[in-house]
């Protein structure tokens, strides 16, 4: 299988818990991104890399979410003192982006089902 | 605030044409519309995508006026396995220069047997 793949896939932590989620794209892609998605609602970005470099990180939602790609290939979102709002499920989707266009076509992963008790 | 706007849902039978319509304000000068189908518990599935006038694939056509406050998704012949949320996916201002690719709420389709 050659698409997106996150691990794990489904994830449940206590309050207060530091939790890191996988994302391994497509391997000639060079965008990688990060989403969360609520119940309901539609994906929501977080933040997102060309390369190594994080070229959006302002919609990261505080400062307990972090998030690298250390060589261009995988990516890991990290996030700290887990809050009971912090369920949700977090897509990673990767591209390749010819330019500097914000609409290459994404291709998503199934995605880490974050449960915080 | 940018934001786009889609039917929360829609009903159809078998069969039939779906056209769903996602309304989008302050969308970025030279992106793309791009479309998406997810089912439950799965990311999001690239559909279709265009800049302006018609786009058609194997699966959907996506029909964008000049204007590009909208787009529609067209899907012909509607089957079970149809049956999901559908959302746009549009770059829109974010103020000071910037644009944030923004995802619709979605459009629950439900097809009918």
């Amino acid at each position: 299988d050659t698409g997106v793949s996150q691990n794990p896939r489904h994830k449940i932590t206590k309050r207060g818990q530091n939790v890191t989620f996988r994302c391994d794209p497509i391997s000639e892609h060079n965008r990688l991104y990060w989403y969360r998605q609520t119940l309901g609602q539609g994906p929501e970005f977080l933040t997102y890399f060309q390369n190594e470099a994080q070229l959006e990180k302002s919609r990261l939602l505080s400062d307990r979410f972090s998030a690298e790609r250390p060589k261009g290939s995988f990516s890991t979102l990290e996030i700290q003192r887990t809050e009971q709002g912090d369920s949700a499920m977090y897509l990673c989707a990767s591209s390749l982006a010819l330019g500097y266009s914000n609409t290459d076509t994404q291709y998503f992963g199934p995605g880490t089902r974050l449960t915080v008790l | 605030l940018a934001k786009t706007t889609q039917p929360i849902s829609m009903d159809s039978y078998e069969g039939q044409e779906v056209n769903i319509t996602c309304s989008h304000n302050n969308i970025a000068t030279n992106d793309y519309i791009t479309w998406y189908q997810q089912f439950p518990s799965q990311g999001p599935r690239f559909i279709i995508q265009g800049y302006k006038t018609k786009v058609t694939n194997e699966v959907a056509s996506l029909f964008i006026p000049a204007d590009r406050k909208s787009s529609t998704l067209s899907l012909p012949r509607v089957s079970l396995s149809d049956t999901a949320v559908y959302y746009c996916l549009v770059p829109l201002y974010s103020g000071a220069g910037s644009y944030q690719l923004t995802f619709g709420k979605g459009t629950k389709l439900s097809v009918i047997p």
